[in-house]
């Protein structure tokens, strides 16, 4: 069975551009995050979807990012225009149910690496 | 890498050894507790997870053990292997809200041959 799978895994863009990093969840979970790691900086949460909507989003830094998840299938995480401080990793993961424990585990993908210049 | 910039307190063991991580966590309502192992250039992978009405859980080479009193949570690893080097990491997350995992800053295991 495929994992989580994120497009691209490197990107390197200028100041003021725009970039879109895709994940495909596996396949069957309805629940689809995007985490991301900034430079010297923990992982963090930036939002939760479940299929397609919405379910918090408390995490994204500024309006600046835009998520989607049309169809509830794979997801989009554009940033327009990119910023230096926007550099780092990226990770998209899924869970079929929420993660209480007994097999409702997230699954991260390997990540888009994301450099701002 | 990817863990370039974060200084991430390292734990160096030989082969064969055992190995402990240690994770004090924040939130006393956190009520689940999961380790993530990440190697380079990959994305963090599921170890092994607890649920706050447990103080142990074992897995294969494993063992998770909780300390709510102290907000503690450690990741005990038998005859650690070179495959085992990585960074390692835990997450926690409450009731409200257990699809958010805050994540701790990670320790590194190196292991000598």
């Amino acid at each position: 069975e495929a994992g989580v799978t994120q497009f691209p895994s490197h990107s390197v863009i200028e100041k003021g551009q725009t970039v879109t990093l895709r994940c495909d969840p596996i396949s069957g979970h309805d629940n689809l995050y995007w985490y991301r790691r900034v430079m010297g900086k923990e992982i963090k949460f930036l939002l939760h979807f479940v299929k397609e909507s919405k379910q918090d989003e408390s995490g994204m830094p500024n309006n600046r990012f835009l998520a989607e998840r049309t169809g509830g299938t794979y997801s989009t995480l554009k940033v327009q225009p990119a910023e230096l401080e926007d550099s780092g990793v990226y990770f998209c993961a899924s869970s079929q149910m929420l993660p209480r424990g007994g097999g409702n585990t997230i699954y991260f993908g390997e990540g888009s690496w994301l450099t701002v210049v | 890498g990817e863990n370039v910039g974060l200084h991430l307190p390292t734990l160096s063991v030989q082969e064969g050894d055992n190995s402990i991580i240690n994770c004090a966590y924040s939130n006393s309502a956190s009520d689940y507790f999961i380790w993530y192992k990440q190697e380079s250039g990959k994305g963090p992978q599921f170890i092994i997870d607890i649920r706050s009405n447990m103080d142990k859980r074992q897995g294969q080479r494993v063992t998770v053990l909780l300390n709510k009193t102290v907000k503690h949570l450690s990741l005990q690893i038998a005859a650690t292997q070179p495959g085992d080097s990585a960074v390692y990491f835990c997450a926690e997350s409450g009731m409200d809200s257990s699809y958010k995992l805050i994540f701790g800053s990670g320790t590194r295991l190196l292991v000598r041959p």
